[in-house]
């Protein structure tokens, strides 16, 4: 069975500090890795996708892959009040469902 | 680009009527198309992929004579509920992705379909 592990969090972090979600996934065969932000009662929101080993950067946001040992990252720098969401990784290959993990609540204190 | 929508976003209903949802995508031709369900305080679990002129393929656990998939067209599928009960109230979310030429591996989601069955 394809798994993708999240710890669950919460994870509590002060205004201005820097944020680190971590994913782990179990399909070797997975070419897609996303990092999705859902506030609640609202649908998922696309923050990263990166498909190849290294770092991804994108403003305050920085994707890194480790396909060997089947771990994603996720980091938010200057982290802000309205970061505050769930943050889901998904993992797939090209054209199949997105597997999700259940999700790391992250809470940013002003 | 690549926006999709939902309709309705919420819907109440009593029990043992049915529930049509719509997902479009706006501004692409969907070649395939996904339906999550999340329950509250849950991850979204995959129901079903649905390709443009095929039946859909249901993921384990999902009655698919329960949960109607009919992609008739390359932007517009959609997910009848049928004798809903109460434990169907969920967020219903539907994504959709193409392929060819210039496509990614992103998908696209839609808003979501908050139904409440009472």
């Amino acid at each position: 069975q394809k798994e993708v592990e999240q710890n669950s969090g919460p994870l509590s972090v002060p205004e201005g500090a820097i944020a680190s979600l971590n994913c782990t996934y179990s399909d070797r065969g997975s070419q897609s890795f996303f990092w999705y932000r859902q506030y609640s009662g609202k649908s998922p929101e696309l923050i990263m996708s990166i498909y190849s080993n290294g770092d991804k950067e994108d403003g305050r946001f920085t994707a890194q892959l480790n396909k060997a040992s089947q771990y994603v990252s996720l980091l938010i720098r200057d982290s802000q009040p309205s970061d505050s969401a769930t943050y889901l990784c998904a993992v797939n290959q090209a054209g199949t469902a997105l597997i999700f993990g259940k999700g790391t609540t992250l809470s940013v204190s002003s | 680009g690549a926006v999709v929508s939902q309709h309705p976003s919420w819907v109440i209903c009593k029990s043992g009527t049915s529930v049509k949802i719509e997902c479009r995508s706006l501004d692409f031709q969907a070649t395939t198309m996904f339906w999550y369900r999340q329950f509250p305080k849950q991850s979204l679990m995959l129901m079903a992929t649905s390709n443009e002129g095929s039946k859909a393929t249901y993921e384990q656990g999902v009655e698919k004579d329960k949960f109607l998939i009919n992609h008739a067209s390359l932007t517009l599928s959609t997910l009848t509920v049928t004798s809903a009960h109460p434990e169907d109230s969920s967020f219903y979310i539907c994504s959709a992705w193409t392929s060819g030429p210039k496509s990614s591996y992103e998908q696209y989601f839609g808003p979501g379909t908050r139904l409440t069955v009472t």
